[in-house]
C-alpha cells in the first residue's frame, strides 16, 4: 500500500471553477501536510502547508485536513489556466527523520 | 525571502567526467536536502544534512557524494555516472522546527548523462 495516494488524472476544470484535489495518507501518526505545485520541466513550488484538522485558507487556496479520516485536500476557487499544472501532496511521517513522503501528483488542466 | 538558489541550470557530462552541482541558501535554515526528479515521478529523497552533519542518506550510490561546506551551502560531487541518472536535481532547505516543517525548493539542475 502506498503511504501517500493521489489521483494523478488528469483532472480538468473550466475557468473560474472549483478544483479539488485529493490526497489519502497511511500513516496515522503523520504531523504535517503540504501542496507543491509543479510546472512542466521546473521545481516544485510550496503553496500550502496545513497540521491541524480543519481548514486553512490562502487566497484562491483553501486545504483541508482531516486526520480521522487521513485525507487531506486541495481547493483552488476561481481556477485559471495558469493554475495548470502537476499538485504534489507530501507527508511528514512519524519518525520520518525530517522526510517528506509525496504522492505521485494530480495534473490539472484548467481550460477556457 | 524564500529562496534558494542552484547552480548550473543545465548539466551536459559524459560518464568519465567528475562535476559539481552547487546549492545556497540564506534564509538561516539548518536542513538541506537533495532529491532526484525523473519525468512524471515525485521527487525522490537522495541525502539530508542537519547542521551540517549528513543525516539521512537513502542508500544513493557512491558515485553521488554530498558535502556540507557550511550552513548556507550543499554541494553534490557526480562521478562515473552512468545515463540512467539523467534527471532534474532538486535541493531543499527545510525552516526552524515547528509542526509546519516547511521545505523550500530551488530550481533544479537538468543533469543529462551521455
Amino acid at each position: 500500500q502506498k503511504e501517500v495516494e493521489q489521483n494523478s488524472g488528469p483532472l480538468s476544470v473550466p475557468e473560474g471553477a472549483i478544483a479539488s484535489l485529493n490526497c489519502t495518507y497511511s500513516d496515522r501518526g503523520s504531523q504535517s501536510f503540504f501542496w507543491y505545485r509543479q510546472y512542466s520541466g521546473k521545481s516544485p513550488e510550496l503553496i500550502m502547508s496545513i497540521y491541524s484538522n480543519g481548514d486553512k485558507e490562502d487566497g484562491r487556496f483553501t486545504a483541508q485536513l482531516n486526520k480521522a479520516s487521513q485525507y487531506v485536500s486541495l481547493l483552488i476557487r476561481d481556477s485559471q489556466p495558469s493554475d495548470s499544472a502537476t499538485y504534489l501532496c507530501a507527508v511528514k511521517v512519524t519518525g520520518g527523520g525530517n522526510k517528506l513522503t509525496f504522492g505521485t501528483g494530480t495534473q490539472l488542466k484548467v481550460e477556457l | 525571502d524564500t529562496e534558494v538558489t542552484q547552480t548550473p541550470k543545465h548539466l551536459v557530462m559524459g560518464m568519465t567526467n567528475k562535476k559539481s552541482l552547487k546549492c545556497e541558501q540564506h534564509m538561516g535554515h539548518r536542513a538541506m536536502y537533495w532529491y532526484k526528479q525523473k519525468a512524471k515521478k515525485p521527487p525522490e529523497l537522495m541525502f539530508v544534512y542537519s547542521y551540517e552533519k549528513l543525516s539521512i542518506n537513502e542508500s544513493v550510490p557512491s558515485r553521488f557524494s554530498p558535502e556540507c561546506p557550511n550552513s548556507s551551502l550543499l554541494n553534490l560531487h557526480l562521478h562515473a555516472l552512468q545515463p540512467e541518472d539523467s534527471a532534474l536535481y532538486l535541493c531543499a532547505s527545510r525552516g526552524p522546527r515547528d509542526p509546519s516543517n516547511e521545505q523550500f525548493f530551488g530550481p533544479g539542475t537538468r543533469l543529462t548523462v551521455l
